[in-house]
């Protein structure tokens, strides 16, 4: 059975500080990945896709290492309104995706 | 568009009842997902749909059905209601070949006692 594993957290963090999260896939074989982002209660929503060189939105920098089989999120300057699960997703074949259990974060005053 | 629509937002079923969750999408995507979520667990893939007139179980298909009649809607049908299938229940879709990500939409909170 394919997986990808996650630590659950919580990690708390102060404001403004840097925080990173590290996912694990044990499909050798996945060609897309993705972090989502949920809220308490809420439906998940797509923070950013992961693409082989790395890539990097605003605060949230996404990278991928094939040989390890891991992706990694790291939050910059770190918000109230980062507080949220995030979801480390991978694709499985053409038609379906594989979410981790994700991790929470909590960012504090 | 208003995306994904899912209805009810809440239900409490009794055990051996039967309800349907229903779900639309208005953006012509042809995948469709069920997926529930336990408290403290991920996303479990119930059935999926590649478009109308075609579906295929996911991981946790046992005691659901579904159809896929039109592009827009794809019902999720529970037939004999068991305590093991209270959770939160999210309808996604996606465009199709090439588009990985899915909208959601905001859930069905189902308890059954």
């Amino acid at each position: 059975r394919k997986e990808v594993e996650q630590d659950p957290g919580p990690f708390n963090v102060p404001e403004g500080a840097t925080v990173a999260f590290n996912c694990t896939y044990s499909n050798s074989a996945s060609q897309s990945f993705f972090w989502y982002r949920q809220d308490c209660r809420k439906e998940p929503k797509l923070l950013m896709s992961v693409y082989s060189s790395g890539n990097e939105d605003g605060r949230f920098t996404a990278q991928l290492n094939r040989a390890s089989q891991y992706i990694s999120l790291l939050i910059r300057d770190s918000k109230l309104s980062d507080s949220a699960t995030y979801l480390c997703v991978v694709n499985e074949g053409y038609s379906t995706l594989t979410f981790g259990k994700g991790t929470m974060l909590l960012v504090s005053p | 568009n208003a995306g994904v629509t899912q209805t009810p937002k809440f239900r409490i079923l009794k055990i051996g009842q039967s309800m349907t969750l229903q779900c639309t999408q208005d953006m012509n995507h042809n995948y469709m997902y069920w997926y529930r979520q336990d408290p403290g667990m991920g996303l479990k893939l119930i059935y999926y749909s590649v478009g109308a007139g075609i579906t295929d179980k996911g991981e946790v298909p046992n005691g659901y059905n579904v159809s896929r009649s039109t592009t827009e809607d794809f019902p999720l049908r529970l037939e004999l209601a068991a305590p093991s299938q209270t959770s939160v229940y999210f309808c996604a879709s996606r465009e199709g070949v090439g588009s990985y990500e899915q909208y959601f939409g905001p859930g069905t909170r189902l308890t059954v006692t």
